[in-house]
């Protein structure tokens, strides 16, 4: 199993600005992923947060706006850029250590006003 | 991508078994059912996955037609701590390790009545 936390839990930021949102994970994991949620809705996976190289991004989301690090097996950062109200959602990680089973944070609920 | 087709939301007395269905008419010979589960104010959290076979664990069981376009979710006896989002999603086993990733459609809203 994998035990996922995420820094910050909720955040309440300007518009214009940027967060950075922590994952950090208690056993080393093959795959990271970020998602959102936004309110009432299902989650959107985000991108695939690659060990050693650059995140893979799904359609309609780039690196300017979502840059992402993973510097080791057990830690991912995903960055909220230059924010909006419309940025405003729960952003979960993700974390893959078996080939069967994905666990999920707690989650960040970021609001931006 | 083989998509899954749930309905929006389901009701059930606590302590009474509850059934969501799930259609997946287009799954692969090589498609893992899966379903995840999103209590409030949580993130998702796996209950169960099968190929072919019915499976049971502790959480549910999972029962799967004979000809794998539908699979229904079992939760024995529903307890008020069961309401969340139920999600069925289809992995390729092949593709697992490589760029396998979880696509969430908008899954079943299952209410407890106490």
């Amino acid at each position: 199993s994998a035990v996922i936390s995420q820094k910050p839990s909720r955040d309440i930021c300007q518009r214009g600005t940027s967060l950075t949102i922590q994952c950090q994970v208690d056993s080393q994991v093959t795959m990271m992923f970020w998602y959102r949620q936004q309110p009432g809705q299902s989650l959107t996976l985000i991108a695939t947060a690659n060990q050693g190289s650059e995140a893979t991004y799904e359609s309609g989301f780039v690196i300017d706006k979502f840059p992402i690090s993973r510097p080791n097996l057990t830690f991912s950062t995903l960055t909220v850029s230059n924010m909006s109200p419309e940025d405003s959602s729960i952003y979960l990680c993700s974390a893959r250590p078996s080939t069967d089973t994905q666990y999920f944070g707690p989650g960040t609920r970021l609001t931006v006003l | 991508d083989a998509k899954t087709t749930q309905p929006n939301s389901m009701e059930s007395n606590e302590e009474e078994p509850v059934h969501l269905p799930c259609n997946h008419s287009t799954i692969s010979g090589t498609d893992y059912i899966h379903w995840y589960r999103q209590l409030p104010s949580q993130g998702p959290e796996y209950v169960i996955h099968g190929l072919t076979s019915n499976v049971n664990n502790r959480m549910a069981s999972l029962a799967i037609a004979e000809d794998r376009k539908s699979s229904t979710l079992i939760l024995h006896r529903a307890t008020l701590r069961d309401a969340a989002v139920y999600y069925c999603i289809l992995r390729d086993v092949y593709r697992v390790n490589r760029d396998d990733k979880i696509i969430f459609g908008k899954g079943t809203r299952l209410h407890i009545l106490p």
